[in-house]
């Protein structure tokens, strides 16, 4: 089955400054690569994801980047804010799985 | 107006009880999820319905039985708990197995 690994597990910037996350995939068949933003006390939000026929998607201030030959890809957050600090998870799927395979989940402190 | 909604958000009960955690979401979802997540954070699937038929079981204890009387409510109810059970348990859906919405979690602390 799949495996993801993530990495830093934990991760503090100054604000302003950009926060990078990473995460490998075993899988070569997946295919879609979700990221879910996780505060205190509430469940995992969708906040962006890539498709495998794309390298590079962004959206404000949050982009992703997938090398599929190396097979992992990264979340990008420029310009971060107090209010970007969470737990980010990755995940993966392949095209015929049921099922996403999370990441352990990086918890990431902004620092004013 | 919540998209995935659990009750209740926190459940504390004794070792030995049997419980139940409810899910509804007002998506039109076909596909529904119950997830375990540890005191590390870590997200683990238990269960995955589509339109009211299981299709993933992962490796639960039996004392875990999810029932989805239609296609907007998956329940999960569990018998005989134990301390390891404790763990936050959030409900999901969507309409495909892509892009899932989760709901406020509930907080099991068995005693």
């Amino acid at each position: 089955g799949e495996n993801v690994e993530q990495h830093p597990s934990t991760l503090s910037v100054q604000e302003g400054d950009s926060a990078v996350i990473k995460c490998t995939y075993s899988d070569s068949a997946s295919n879609y690569f979700p990221w879910y933003k996780q505060e205190l006390g509430k469940g995992p939000q969708l906040i962006i994801d890539i498709r495998s026929n794309v390298g590079e998607k962004k959206d404000q201030r949050i982009a992703v980047t997938l090398n599929k030959t190396a097979k992992h890809f990264s979340l990008h957050i420029t310009e971060t804010q107090p209010e970007d600090s969470a737990v980010y998870f990755c995940a993966a799927q392949a095209g015929s799985a049921r099922q996403l395979t999370f990441g352990s989940g990086t918890q990431l402190t902004v620092l004013p | 107006d919540t998209a995935v909604s659990q009750t209740p958000k926190y459940l504390v009960t004794q070792m030995g009880n049997d419980k139940s955690i409810k899910c509804e979401q007002n998506l039109g979802h076909d596909t529904m999820y119950w997830y375990k997540q540890d005191s590390k954070k870590f997200l683990k699937i238990m269960f995955s319905y589509n339109n009211k038929e299981l299709i993933i079981n992962e490796t639960v204890p039996n004392r875990f039985s999810p029932k989805s009387p239609d296609k907007a409510h998956l329940n999960l109810h569990i018998n005989s708990l134990e301390l390891g059970d404790s763990a936050v348990y959030f409900c999901a859906s969507s309409h495909t197995i892509r892009e899932q919405y989760f709901g406020p979690g509930t907080r099991l602390t068995v005693t």
